[in-house]
């Protein structure tokens, strides 16, 4: 039970340069997620993703897009990537809004930390 | 705009000292506030306050929420050298079936033996 895992752990890009985040989870949740770290701040939701077949805009969506491959699967698509991008990724899962239940925790990859030149 | 405000931004202590963070947030749509700890990689989950008033505790650390004017603490006492980590603070949000979470900026904190 691997948990949540993500590729790769570390890029380095040239700006106009695309490449997509891979992440996936083992645990049959329903939600997947995509934050970015920058120094000094915490995590920010890029987009989200509450079941399979939905997707949706976080906090700052400009310059991504996401795609919910599968149940287990959500990448996380830089077209043209620029310095602001520089971050560190992390993807999280969770069950999802159950009824009756507060919070479904979410469990976090180990990050993609991405430079981009 | 969902808002999560966390003080200070940076604090170093020695060893044994108690540590009081703090936590502010202006949301919509609120459910619950969790802290998380994060070390070198992924934060990992601390607390989570959903009720007004009540102290959550785990050995030496504790946290309280309160509804009404907006913030939670997170307490450590008797630091050790291995609560040396950001500290994260997040507002969950329920909105259109979906949980969210806005995080705060973290406080760094150091503990020098």
């Amino acid at each position: 039970n691997a948990g949540v895992t993500q590729t790769p752990k570390f890029q380095v890009l040239k700006t106009g340069q695309s490449m997509t985040l891979q992440c996936a989870q083992d645990m049959n949740h329903n939600s997947m997620y995509w934050y970015r770290q920058d120094p000094g701040m915490g995590l920010r939701l890029i987009y989200y993703s509450a079941s399979e077949g939905t997707t949706d805009k976080g906090e700052v969506p400009n310059g991504y897009n996401v795609s919910r491959l599968n149940k287990r699967e959500f990448s996380l698509r830089l077209e043209s990537a620029a310095p602001s991008q520089t971050s560190v990724y992390f993807c999280a899962s969770s069950d999802g809004a159950i009824p009756n239940r507060n919070y479904n925790e979410q469990f976090f990859g180990p990050g993609t930390r991405l430079t981009v030149l | 705009e969902d808002k999560v405000v966390q003080s200070p931004l940076s604090l170093v202590v020695h060893e044994g000292d108690t540590v009081t963070l703090n936590c502010s947030y202006e949301v919509t749509n609120f459910r619950s506030l969790l802290w998380y700890k994060q070390e070198k990689k992924a934060p990992t989950f601390l607390f989570m306050l959903t009720s007004s008033g009540i102290e959550k505790k785990s050995g030496r650390l504790s946290s309280i929420l309160d509804k009404k004017e907006l913030f939670s603490i997170l307490n450590i006492t008797a630091t050790q050298t291995g609560d040396s980590a950001v500290y994260l603070c997040a507002a969950l949000l329920l909105i259109q079936g979906a949980q969210k979470l806005v995080f705060g900026q973290g406080t760094r904190l150091t503990i020098n033996p």
